[in-house]
């Protein structure tokens, strides 16, 4: 079945240490995106990718890099400059205006 | 500016009873309207769109929505609410452009009681 795939579902993380999330579609998306959720607030944009070898910053970039070197890939890298990175974070693939998205089903990490 | 505003944090209701979840929208030219449910530690899940033709859309699980152009809103609704419907709901518009990204409103917290 075509889907989109976070991975790992719960990740820990030291402070001050990167980590990378996953996420992997084989829907022959163009677009992927990237969305943080706190607790009793909405979806943030952190980036966004219309294309393979281009993305763009959201509303919240700093302290995240991504990368968009395949179609199928755009993982999400939370850094040490990250002063708050405890949250759910949301990857999401769509194929093109007024289709709308697909969504994962979520990485929360915890900063311990 | 582009938006969507979801006016009430949180909607109660008794379960077989109607329900309402409002959004209300500002894009310019014409919307392409979504609503999304999420459950407890899941992704968001399509429920419905409204892309053009009839103002009644109906979607998953029984729910549908009612386009009102003149009051830019775009309300979602279900006649009988079961206490599985309990979850907390996303409208989403495109923003004008073709910039591809959907605006999300801030999330409506459904709740269904026995």
């Amino acid at each position: 079945d075509g889907g989109i795939t976070q991975s790992p579902k719960y990740l820990f993380r030291k402070e001050g240490q990167n980590v990378t999330l996953s996420c992997e579609q084989n829907l022959n998306h163009d677009a992927m995106y990237w969305y943080r959720q706190d607790p009793g607030q909405g979806l943030r944009l952190i980036y966004y990718s219309q294309i393979v070898n281009d993305f763009q910053k959201g509303d919240i970039a700093e302290g995240y890099s991504v990368s968009r070197e395949k179609k199928e890939s755009f993982p999400l890298t939370v850094t040490s400059a990250q002063k708050n990175p405890t949250a759910f974070y949301l990857c999401a693939s769509s194929l093109g205006t007024a289709r709308g998205y697909t969504f994962g089903s979520g990485t929360r990490l915890t900063v311990v | 500016a582009q938006s969507v505003a979801q006016p009430e944090d949180q909607v109660n209701v008794a379960e077989g009873n109607p329900l309402t979840v409002k959004c209300t929208y500002s894009v310019s030219g014409n919307p392409y309207l979504f609503w999304y449910v999420q459950y407890p530690n899941r992704g968001l899940q399509f429920l419905l769109k409204y892309i053009t033709g009839d103002n009644l859309v109906k979607g998953s699980y029984g729910f549908e929505a009612e386009f009102n152009k003149s009051q830019t809103s775009f309300h979602l609704k279900k006649p009988s609410a079961l206490v599985s419907d309990s979850a907390l709901y996303f409208c989403a518009v495109y923003g004008s452009g073709n910039t591809g990204k959907l605006i999300f409103g801030q999330g409506t917290t459904l709740q269904v009681k026995p």
